[in-house]
């Protein structure tokens, strides 16, 4: 397709349990941003890839939360022993180049919802 | 730190103009964008400003004053379908390259 795409469009977890967000960002966007999004905020950064090297993930809120690009296009958000406050969109980024001023096309989200 | 204020919430009739503002403190700053979003779908992107003055795009400008702080976004011959939120956001610079921060978001309710 030629946006990003993002899945499952929806999640619930038990809290405890360990997820798993996917971002197929558009294909040769050399950059890829994972944002976080609570109900009626805006999107926050949590962090950033260039290819496949993560060149700042200083947004992601604990250590339960992983992220990876291993091969510089899919990206896998990762959160463990999910908790309440989890519980928002989490959004995908990508932009074709890493100049900082290009524009990022978002993905339609995941929705977390941990109970 | 990274402030950036946005009304919360405006209403307009269909076929008025409305501005919407945004106001940033940032430490750094690599431009500003405005994104609209509707209800449970993607950011989408409006526009970029990174020097002073109007872009105008269609019924959609944005107006940035970087002595000021201060962006407008001006909508032009509203329609229904303008109903989303619109978000401003700030592009970080040096090791916040990059990253958007984004205001909280501005409700927008045209009605007919």
């Amino acid at each position: 397709g030629a946006g990003v795409s993002q899945s499952p469009r929806y999640k619930v977890a038990k809290r405890g349990q360990d997820v798993a967000l996917r971002c197929d960002p558009i294909s040769g966007h050399v950059s890829l941003f994972w944002y976080q999004q609570a109900l009626g905020q805006g999107p926050e950064f949590l962090t950033y890839f260039q290819n496949e090297a993560q060149l700042d993930k200083s947004g992601l809120p604990s250590d339960r939360f992983f992220a990876e690009r291993p091969e510089g296009s899919v990206s896998t958000l990762k959160i463990q022993r999910t908790q309440q406050e989890d519980s928002a969109v989490y959004l995908c980024a990508s932009s074709l180049e890493d100049r900082g001023t290009d524009t990022q096309y978002f993905g339609p989200g995941t929705r977390l919802t941990v109970l | 730190g990274q402030n950036i204020d946005q009304p919360t919430e405006m209403t307009a009739t269909e076929g008025a103009i409305v501005q919407i503002n945004c106001t940033y403190q940032t430490s750094g700053f690599n431009g500003l964008f405005w994104y609209q979003q509707h209800a449970g779908e993607a950011p989408t992107f409006l526009s970029y400003n990174v020097l002073d003055g109007l872009e105008e795009k269609g019924r959609f400008s944005s107006f940035l004053s970087r002595s000021k702080g201060y962006s407008y976004l001006l909508l032009k011959e509203l329609q229904m379908k303008d109903s989303a939120s619109y978000l401003c956001a700030v592009g970080g610079r040096g090791s916040t390259l990059g990253r958007l921060y984004f205001g909280r978001g501005t409700q927008l309710t045209v009605w007919p």
